[in-house]
């Protein structure tokens, strides 16, 4: 296992399109995380999953931002009705949660966003 | 406002020249991580703290969590042109929760 892999690396959309990306973690990673990063700004939390169960959303997810891990192994991320607002790098990132406490996060390479 | 803001904002040196980045916040975390960021790339983990008052280095970086654990800095020595990226810090609050800072973008000239 080489880390946390994103499809697609990029994405150009035309506003009002719906747009899904896919992360996969680390195979033995029971936490999934997604963030969003904007230029000049560190990463956002979004959502995270443990196992399959989605177990945290922020406030910044609106009603047009889903995701699911379904297998409890990869996730996807969809956005509906796109809007230029939510161009932005979507991170995801996995990590090993023993009982109740969070180990180090491990990020992928994230999916660059373009609404145009 | 950030929970956790990060100073400088930006930082353009000379090899071969010493810093030092500061991450400071008015909340207590469990734990804080430094990460460092390429463009195009996501944040690669450099190094976890977890007690107060410790020191963890890794080869010319210095890394140090506050007693209070409500801030840290990295010191880089003899600044390299690798050395060149955005370094995040991230405080993890109850565990579960991570927040970062909005980096320091540092800039280090051959």
């Amino acid at each position: 296992d080489t880390g946390v892999s994103q499809n697609p690396r990029h994405k150009i959309t035309k506003r009002g399109q719906n747009v899904t990306f896919r992360c996969d973690p680390i195979s033995e990673h029971n936490r999934l995380y997604w963030y969003r990063q904007t230029l000049g700004q560190g990463p956002e939390f979004l959502t995270y999953f443990q196992n399959e169960a989605q177990l945290e959303k922020s406030r910044l997810l609106s009603d047009r931002f889903s995701a699911e891990r379904p297998k409890g192994s990869f996730s996807t991320l969809e956005i509906q009705r796109t809007e230029q607002g939510d161009s932005a790098m979507y991170l995801c990132a996995s990590s090993l949660a023993i009982l109740h406490f969070d180990t180090e996060q491990f990020f992928g390479p994230g999916t660059r966003l373009t609404v145009l | 406002t950030q929970l956790l803001e990060q100073s400088p904002q930006f930082l353009s040196i000379q090899e071969g020249e010493n810093l030092t980045v500061y991450c400071n916040s008015s909340s207590v975390f469990s734990s804080l991580q430094w990460y460092r960021q390429e463009p195009g790339e996501g944040p690669v983990l450099l190094v976890t703290v977890v007690t107060g008052g410790e020191v963890k280095k890794l080869k010319r970086l210095t890394f140090q969590f506050g007693d209070a654990r409500k801030d840290s800095s990295l010191h880089i020595t003899a600044a390299q042109p690798g050395d060149t990226g955005l370094y995040l810090c991230a405080g993890v609050v109850n565990n579960n929760d991570m927040r970062f800072g909005a980096g320091t973008r540092l800039t280090v000239k051959p």
